[in-house]
């Protein structure tokens, strides 16, 4: 059974700081790994990632994937209250979309 | 661009009774899918759909129904609602089988009471 796990499930920071989202996974054939935001509504698409050790990058958000030990980080520098969100991972394999539960991020000023 | 359109936004339905989600898109996706999200539990498959005329079981498809007669529409149909399929439902719809994102709506908060 395909199986996605997000740490830390929730995670407070302050205005400026940089965080971390980790996204563990355990799929058939594998084929790419996507992260969403999801704020009041629809989850908005981040990245896909399918290639070990390339990093995506898009203003302060960058991801990357380790096929070798299953694994994505999302990093989030010199965070802003507006990046307040639940972080959904999803991997693709032989079967549809499989979600974590998110990481719920919550920015203070 | 319309994307994905999910009505109605919000209903409550009492116990036993049923209702029908709807969920169109204009994009020719030929990929569609129906998710349910709980409180901090992510997003679970319900039923999804690879092309007209095609619908397939996803992980937690009790008590649910879907149809695919066109591209555009993929409803989605609860029968004697109980208070377990409270959740907010989410369609989406996907150009291809692989390295394409989903495309969400904006989802439906159902209330079972």
């Amino acid at each position: 059974e395909d199986k996605v796990v997000q740490s830390p499930l929730s995670l407070v920071v302050h205005e400026g700081d940089t965080v971390t989202l980790n996204c563990s996974y355990e799929v058939t054939n594998f084929r790419s790994l996507l992260w969403y935001k999801q704020e009041k509504k629809a989850p908005t698409f981040l990245f896909m990632l399918t290639s070990s050790g390339i990093e995506k990058k898009s203003g302060r958000l960058s991801s990357i994937l380790d096929k070798k030990e299953l694994f994505s980080i999302l990093n989030i520098t010199a965070t802003q209250t507006g990046d307040s969100a639940v972080y959904l991972c999803a991997v693709q394999g032989n079967t549809p979309l499989v979600f974590g539960k998110g990481t719920r991020l919550s920015v203070i000023a | 661009n319309a994307g994905v359109t999910q009505t109605p936004k919000f209903r409550i339905l009492k116990i036993g009774q049923s209702m029908t989600l709807q969920c169109t898109q204009d994009m020719n996706h030929n990929y569609m899918y129906w998710y349910r999200q709980d409180p901090g539990m992510g997003l679970k498959l319900i039923y999804y759909s690879v092309g007209a005329g095609i619908t397939d079981k996803g992980e937690v498809p009790n008590g649910y129904n879907v149809s695919r007669s066109t591209t555009e529409d993929f409803p989605l149909r609860l029968e004697l609602a109980a208070p377990s399929q409270t959740s907010v439902y989410f369609c989406a719809s996907k150009k291809g089988p692989t390295h394409s994102p989903l495309h969400f709506g904006n989802g439906t908060r159902l209330t079972v009471t």
